[in-house]
């Protein structure tokens, strides 16, 4: 057990709605990434926050979005969903803001999106 | 941008055999990271690398960064099913994230 929380582990939806995923990091952890795994993509990182404010964007669509709250937890918000969002999302934490000192990150089990 | 590619992207191998997956990045690495996903599951951090030469064990699993700091090298001795999984290499660009490359999915046959 990692001590990274998301939820759903599982979500159906369809074309055009929107969703909401939510993780919880391990305790004392400032930083949040998001990253999103498809087959065809690989692992891709997403977004970042530190302590609520963000810290860098990688390769997140415009429909996506995300914060990070002053209880440390985050969510992400897709909307305009399309059948290629389909995917799972993980969530991962750690205590600095970069991962360049100890370079582990705690990942969260992820959420699997299905877009029908 | 700074891209990673691991070889060979599947391996199935008979336990107890020994292993290598590399990591081959197009830029230098200035920190370079193995992480093991099981299927369906987060990622787990295995180890670090920072220095050219460097060399680190973790129980059975060992991996080095070669000298000129592009390419990186994680080998398994006496593989076990537990060690099925994807491994994925991943780089620091000194942008605040950590990016992977392609993965290498290993198989463990008993």
């Amino acid at each position: 057990d990692s001590g990274v929380t998301q939820t759903p582990k599982h979500l159906i939806t369809a074309t055009g709605q929107r969703v909401t995923l939510r993780c919880s990091p391990r305790s004392g952890d400032l930083s949040v990434y998001w990253y999103q795994q498809s087959l065809d993509q690989g692992l891709q990182f997403l977004i970042q926050y530190y302590n609520g404010e963000e810290r860098a964007k990688g390769n997140i669509l415009e429909r996506f979005s995300a914060q990070q709250f002053p209880d440390l937890h985050s969510e992400l918000n897709l909307s305009s969903l399309e059948l290629g969002d389909s995917a799972l999302y993980f969530c991962a934490s750690s205590v600095e803001d970069s991962p360049s000192g100890t370079g582990e990150l705690f990942f969260g089990e992820g959420s699997r999106l299905t877009v029908l | 941008s700074q891209e990673l590619e691991q070889s060979p992207q599947s391996l199935i191998v008979q336990e107890g055999k020994n292993l290598t997956i590399n990591c081959t990045s197009s830029k230098t690495l200035y920190g370079l990271y193995w992480y093991k996903q099981k299927y369906g599951e987060g990622l787990i951090f295995l180890m670090m690398l920072q220095k050219g030469g460097e060399e680190k064990s973790h129980e059975k699993i060992t991996a080095k960064l070669d000298e000129k700091k592009q390419q990186s090298s994680l080998h398994i001795t006496a593989s076990q099913p537990s060690h099925a999984g994807i491994y994925l290499c991943g780089a620091d660009p000194g942008a605040n994230n950590l990016f992977f490359g392609t993965g290498t999915r290993l198989t463990v046959i008993p």
